[in-house]
């Protein structure tokens, strides 16, 4: 079956700007995550959702980023008034479950460049 | 709070040769311990993962890793490095018993195969 996607592949947006983020998770997966991959660096929790559950957002850097998630289905990630240090890959991934340790499956990201 | 730090941002191996990548992590509960594989412009595969039980945990692609607890180490190792093990590596870990399996990563390291 199909795999997480992401969309955009690629965005490059104006310091200032919002920027939207789409993230389809693999059917049936009910935990969703959002990191951040810094150029050079491992990645970073974001936020994270389980089901109809109140999402995890110990991660996100400040209140300029928000996340949704409608059920378990499509999430969004958005950043408000971009900044340059808000340049990064953003990668989603999605699991069957919560409470055994399942395997996280990780879309291929969305370059986030702020100039 | 659970930290990874993998020893050398970049390694060079010989094609044929030992690949062997160094992760030691620090959590305050048994450990749950990733190897993930990400190949250029694609998203992280799952290589391997320990939760309980032996060990000695063996993955795909001929990838190995142990897990010390008196070390607290997870290394990887592969016998007989192939031109297409070149890409990144980053270990990660999650705390045993903690909602949602948030996963903390290593900075990766960057593997180079010479023919």
């Amino acid at each position: 079956g199909a795999g997480v996607s992401q969309s955009p592949s690629n965005k490059v947006t104006e310091k200032g700007k919002d920027v939207e983020l789409r993230c389809d998770p693999i059917s049936g997966h009910t935990a969703l995550y959002w990191y951040r991959q810094r150029l050079g660096q491992g990645l970073e929790f974001l936020i994270y959702f389980q089901g109809n559950s109140a999402p995890d957002k110990s991660g996100l850097p400040s209140d300029r980023f928000s996340a949704e998630r409608t059920g378990e289905s499509v999430s969004t990630l958005t950043i408000q008034r971009t900044q340059q240090e808000d340049s990064a890959v953003y990668l989603c991934a999605s699991s069957l479950a919560m409470g055994l340790v399942s395997e996280q499956y990780f879309g291929p990201g969305t370059r986030l460049t702020v100039t | 709070a659970q930290s990874v730090t993998q020893l050398g941002s970049h390694v060079s191996v010989s094609e044929g040769a030992l690949v062997l990548l160094r992760c030691n992590y620090s959590s305050s509960v048994p450990p749950y311990l990733f190897w993930y594989v990400q190949y250029p412009n694609q998203g992280l595969q799952l290589l391997l993962k320990y939760t309980t039980g032996a060990t000695l945990v063996k993955g795909i692609n001929g990838f190995e890793a142990e897990f010390k607890k008196s070390e607290t180490s997870f290394h990887l190792t592969k016998p007989s490095a192939h031109m297409s093990d070149a890409a990144e590596y980053f270990c990660a870990v999650s705390e045993s018993g903690a909602a949602g399996n948030k996963l903390t990563f290593g900075g990766g390291t960057r593997v180079l195969v010479k023919p």
